[in-house]
């Protein structure tokens, strides 16, 4: 069964701290997604990363940046949280796109900044 | 830049009563998911619409895509309880690596 996983369900951190957020896939996939995902605006791409090492910059990178050291694990990481990061936050991973794979989504990890 | 909306955002249903919720999007692709969503959970794939004309039925869900129109539909045939959920459609861009746009999501309550 596919399977992607969060390191965390709720996380609660303090305006500046540095927050990492950890996804692991074990479905050999190349590409794996950050998204948050707010009331009202559906998800949005934070990163993306299509090989080790490799990353792509979505559609609202800023005060963010992402690690990817091993093709299964995809990291986020806020380097100094603020309120407005506040959200829910979603990895996903999937094959090639040209094939008409879908993304396959973790549980998601409530981050709530103080 | 991609852009897609779906409507409603809200939908109030009964129980038995068909309904349709319509994704529009502002570029050309030929590429659409929908995904559902339960309350605290995750995003769960459904449909993978991948050429004009395409249409997928799975038990009281029909979806259906026409890319001259830019328009995917998810009708929902005598609901029933267990459909509420956040419906989300998804459109691939054809940029890079899978990347994927989303809808706002279509919330769905279904009352007996």
């Amino acid at each position: 069964d596919v399977k992607v996983t969060q390191s965390s369900r709720y996380l609660v951190k303090r305006t500046g701290e540095k927050v990492f957020l950890e996804c692991v896939q074990d479905m050999d996939h190349e590409n794996m997604f950050w998204y948050r995902q707010d009331p009202g605006l559906g998800l949005r791409l934070i990163y993306f990363s299509y090989d080790v090492k490799m990353k792509e910059k979505g559609d609202i990178p800023e005060g963010y940046s992402v690690s990817r050291e091993k093709k299964e694990r995809f990291s986020l990481i806020l380097e100094s949280a603020s309120t407005n990061q506040t959200s829910m936050y979603l990895c996903a991973s999937s094959l090639n796109p040209n094939s008409g794979h879908t993304q396959y989504f973790g549980p998601g990890t409530r981050l709530t900044v103080l | 830049e991609l852009k897609v909306e779906q409507n409603p955002l809200f939908l109030s249903m009964q129980e038995g009563k068909n309904y349709t919720i319509y994704c529009n999007y502002s570029t050309t692709s030929d590429r659409l998911y929908w995904y559902r969503q339960d309350p605290g959970k995750s995003l769960e794939s459904l449909f993978v619409l991948l050429s004009n004309g395409a249409v997928k039925q799975e038990g009281r869900l029909m979806a259906s895509l026409d890319t001259k129109a830019r328009l995917s539909t998810l009708h929902i045939t005598a609901a029933v309880h267990d459909l509420s959920a956040t419906y989300f459609c998804a459109v691939y861009g054809g940029t890079s690596y899978g990347k994927l746009t989303f809808g706002q999501g279509t919330i769905l309550t279904v009352h007996p």
